[in-house]
């Protein structure tokens, strides 16, 4: 029964190229994440939604967006995608904040060539 | 802020032996700790999490961890450890009235025959 479902697992691009992840979730949560996690090293968060607020980390590239268009999806949109970019892209859901636990997606791999 | 430093970039350790997985945080607020687990090209399942109460918590699978706040630790213990056990193990920590989960850069437990 997966509960929070990303698309594709491994998606390849092109520099420079515009590329668009999905994540999809069954738990109606109102918070989902998107995190960046590259080799060996800790997720970092890029932005959060509570239900339609959108919340950018003050670090993240201009090159990253987002959009949510229902609680069910959310997209994350790399405009021109940059060799340092290739990474796992991780999607998580949690009810609320603080202390509920998060859900996350088996994660897209990302590689730019 | 929060922050985590998981002291340990990866332990190696014979299938049965006990492991301890260091964790150390650092808030100015109360805060919610939790381990996550890693297996390759796959996304994040929490394995266990403190959010108030007895200071020790425990999984479905044998890990426990030992909340600490005179150390302000948690680190993560298992008494004897299985081939399977193999992954990474992610500590986080969560302001309690905060969205975001702030990982360790993780440590990789590989358990040898």
């Amino acid at each position: 029964d997966a509960m929070v479902i990303q698309n594709p697992r491994y998606q390849v691009t092109q520099f420079g190229k515009p590329v668009t992840l999905s994540c999809s979730q069954t738990l109606n949560h109102n918070v989902m994440y998107w995190y960046q996690q590259k080799s060996s090293q800790a997720p970092k968060l890029l932005f959060h939604y509570y239900d339609k607020d959108f919340n950018n980390e003050a670090d993240t590239p201009d090159n990253f967006q987002s959009r949510r268009p229902n609680t069910s999806f959310c997209f994350l949109d790399i405009r021109s995608p940059g060799l340092g970019d290739a990474a796992m892209y991780l999607c998580a859901t949690s009810r609320s904040r603080g202390n509920t636990e998060a859900f996350f997606g088996q994660g897209t791999r990302l590689t730019v060539v | 802020a929060q922050s985590v430093t998981q002291l340990d970039s990866q332990v190696p350790v014979f299938e049965e032996a006990p492991v301890e997985l260091r964790c150390n945080y650092s808030s100015s607020v109360s805060v919610y700790l939790f381990w996550y687990v890693q297996y390759p090209n796959q996304g994040l399942q929490l394995l266990l999490k403190y959010l108030s109460g007895s200071t020790l918590v425990e999984s479905i699978n044998g890990f426990e961890a030992e909340f600490n706040k005179s150390q302000t630790s948690f680190h993560l213990r298992k008494p004897s450890v299985h081939i399977s056990d193999t992954a990474e193990y992610f500590c986080a920590v969560s302001g309690r009235s905060s969205y975001k989960l702030i990982f360790g850069s993780g440590t990789r437990l590989l358990v040898r025959p």
